[in-house]
């Protein structure tokens, strides 16, 4: 039982170059989401996804972009990294009801170092 | 718009007893649920406890309680009989129409 995967658990980048965190969850999970966690901030929500082919901005966009062609995934890119972007991202989904009852599903994170 | 304030960076109790960490959090759904989430130094997330707004009931999970107070919007997490597993970061969250946020949690020492 996989439940929300994330790679690569590690990544280090220079300024400028561009990279794609992956993210997988195999339990039909409507709802995706990608947060950073940044010490002392705790954790901000980057982008979301409610369902296949709909994303949105959540507190953090910027730097960021998002696409969800299949329910499974939900890749998050990064176009020209910045040291202010190195952080721990998280990848969690949840079986979001209209309420949003059920409790989120997190991925182990990956640790990205921009340079 | 959805806030979470955890106001208590770092907390310590010692093994066995009792500690309380504090959450308020301002909302405008109508609907909404709040949560614990422990992230020890795995950085795994494991959810504690949930709570449902809706109901005036306190949440339980074993030594885990939460004191619910809605119209203080205000949600702390009581670990009773605290054990060395304990040791991790506590974050608060809620729920609402799309959003999870989160609060900037609090660090919890055990001593021994």
């Amino acid at each position: 039982n996989a439940g929300v995967t994330q790679t690569p658990k590690f990544q280090v980048l220079k300024t400028g170059q561009s990279m794609t965190l992956q993210c997988a969850q195999d339990m039909n999970h409507e709802y995706m989401s990608w947060y950073r966690q940044d010490p002392g901030m705790g954790l901000r929500l980057i982008h979301y996804s409610v369902g296949a082919g709909i994303t949105d901005q959540g507190e953090v966009p910027n730097g960021y972009n998002v696409s969800r062609s299949t329910t499974e995934d939900f890749p998050l890119r990064l176009l020209s990294a910045a040291p202010s972007q190195t952080s721990v991202y998280f990848c969690a989904s949840s079986r979001a009801g209209s309420s949003y009852n059920s409790p989120l599903h997190f991925g182990n994170g990956t640790r990205l170092t921009v340079t | 718009a959805q806030t979470v304030t955890q106001s208590q960076p770092e907390m310590s109790v010692q093994e066995a007893e009792t500690v309380t960490l504090s959450c308020t959090y301002d909302t405008s759904e109508s609907d909404y649920y709040l949560f614990w989430y422990k992230q020890p130094p795995s950085r795994q997330m494991i959810l504690v406890i949930r709570q449902e707004a809706y109901k005036q009931q306190n949440a339980t999970e074993n030594r885990f309680s939460v004191n619910f107070q809605k119209a203080a919007k205000s949600f702390s997490l009581k670990i009773s009989d605290s054990q060395l597993g304990d040791a991790a970061m506590y974050f608060c969250a809620s729920s609402g129409t799309y959003k999870y946020i989160f609060g900037t949690g609090t660090r919890l020492k055990v001593l021994a």
